[in-house]
């Protein structure tokens, strides 16, 4: 596509509800990253994909995240057991070639926990 | 470790005044510096990025930022603010070996006319 698609773009879930977001990358891009963006703060590192290979996870705050990109394009990024302090915008982001030099970003998940 | 400093949550301007965005990084190698703007509900644009080219860098809408080693800064101006410039705007810096970017915290630019 034209840009970084993400859904849904507005989730709403109950404390220990489990949830996924999609990204859908720019075609042929081969990196794509999540971010966490909390209310009034930047951006933070979640985890970077090469292709269908993960490798920096580093960022995920606990093991109730979990991302995965099966066939090097989609990913999604699922959230076991909700808490309020999850609550965030999710952001996604892909560039054409290794690293990333050039993000293109994508509008962002908003993630609310009740 | 790499961090980002942005000095001001928030800068109010007028129409037509200087644009003065402040950013301060720390690296321990030569990094490579961007800034992005953030328009409500929309995701973050890249506006322009430093990588160890000339260290004066032009970007879009009239925005340029210049790398000084010696002060360790990123700063963002633009000569003439316009009401359209009120965004959010976020420094980041990588290394250039590295694949993620860590951002600063952002500053709100406010335009009034």
């Amino acid at each position: 596509g034209a840009g970084v698609s993400q859904s849904p773009r507005y989730k709403v879930a109950k404390r220990g509800q489990d949830v996924a977001l999609r990204c859908d990358p720019i075609s042929g891009h081969v990196s794509l990253f999540w971010y966490q963006q909390a209310l009034g703060q930047g951006p933070e590192f979640l985890t970077y994909f090469q292709n269908e290979a993960q490798l920096d996870k580093s960022g995920l705050p606990s093991d109730r995240f979990f991302a995965e990109r099966p066939e090097g394009s989609v990913s999604t990024l699922k959230i076991q057991r909700t808490q309020q302090e999850d609550s965030a915008v999710y952001l996604c982001a892909s560039s054409l070639g290794d690293g990333a030099n050039v993000l293109t970003f994508g509008a962002g998940s908003r993630l609310t926990v009740l | 470790a790499q961090s980002v400093t942005q000095l001001g949550s928030h800068v109010s301007v007028s129409e037509g005044a200087l644009v003065l965005l402040r950013c301060n990084y720390s690296s321990s190698v030569p990094p490579y510096l961007f800034w992005y703007v953030q328009y409500p509900n929309q995701g973050l644009q890249l506006l322009l990025k430093y990588t160890s080219a000339a260290t004066l860098v032009k970007g879009i809408n009239g925005f340029e930022a210049e790398f000084k080693k010696s002060e360790t800064s990123f700063h963002l101006t633009k000569p003439s603010a316009h009401m359209s410039d009120a965004a959010e705007y976020f420094c980041a810096v990588s290394d250039p070996g590295y694949s993620t970017l860590t951002f600063g915290k952002g500053t709100m630019l406010l335009v009034s006319p």
